[in-house]
């Protein structure tokens, strides 16, 4: 079965700081990975995924296969960037399995 | 477009009561599914649908039932409600071959 892991519940950074949400995965195959986003009130909307290879917002992610690891990055943190943030990946049954979350808070 | 429409926004109900959370949507999606969200667990898939009159199970199914009679519809039914089911119910739904989600705006249910 897919297991998709973010460590962090939480995590706080100070504006114009580097921000990195770390996220794993376990799949045997090769999975196409995500990440969504959820603003205060809003619905989940894709921010990212591997296959595109895209900067949305200033934030990137790297799909290491030999670490299992899909970790999302931005350099400089904005205060509009505080939000929950799922990983999540989709194996062979095209099911979206969503890891448990990282509420990111960026301070001014 | 709409996108994916839901309601209730809110619930209550009392135990053992059964209700319907609707979900709508007007983009031709195939492929329609219910999570729900709670904290520290992230989103578990409930029910899924690939096409009218196709449903399937997913991660935690007990207490819910579905149906798709059409494709633009994936009603979500509770049975008889327990406190174990009050959450945050999103809809989404997606282009099969396609595996970006649209999700709804979310109905927050209270059993109490």
């Amino acid at each position: 079965a897919q297991r998709v892991t973010q460590p962090e519940k939480l995590l706080s950074v100070f504006k114009g700081a580097p921000v990195e949400l770390k996220c794993n995965y376990s799949y045997s195959g090769s999975p196409e990975l995500f990440w969504y986003v959820q603003y205060s009130r809003q619905r989940l909307q894709l921010l990212l995924r591997h296959i595109s290879r895209e900067s949305i917002k200033g934030f990137t992610a790297d799909l290491n296969k030999g670490e299992t690891s899909f970790h999302l990055k931005k350099p400089f943190a904005q205060e509009e960037d505080s939000a929950m943030y799922y990983c999540a990946s989709s194996g062979s049954a095209r099911q979206l399995t969503f890891g448990s979350g990282t509420q990111l808070t960026v301070l001014p | 477009n709409a996108g994916v429409t839901q309601t209730p926004k809110f619930q209550v109900l009392k135990t053992g009561q059964s209700m319907t959370l609707q979900c709508a949507q007007d983009m031709n999606h195939e492929y329609m599914s219910w999570y729900r969200q709670d904290p520290g667990m992230g989103l578990r898939l409930i029910h899924y649908s690939v096409g009218a009159g196709i449903t399937d199970q997913g991660e935690v199914p007990n207490g819910y039932n579905v149906s798709r009679s059409t494709t633009e519809d994936f009603p979500l039914r509770l049975l008889s409600a327990a406190p174990s089911q009050t959450s945050v119910y999103f809809c989404a739904s997606r282009i099969i071959g396609d595996d970006e989600q649209y999700f709804g705006p979310g109905t927050r249910l209270t059993v109490t």
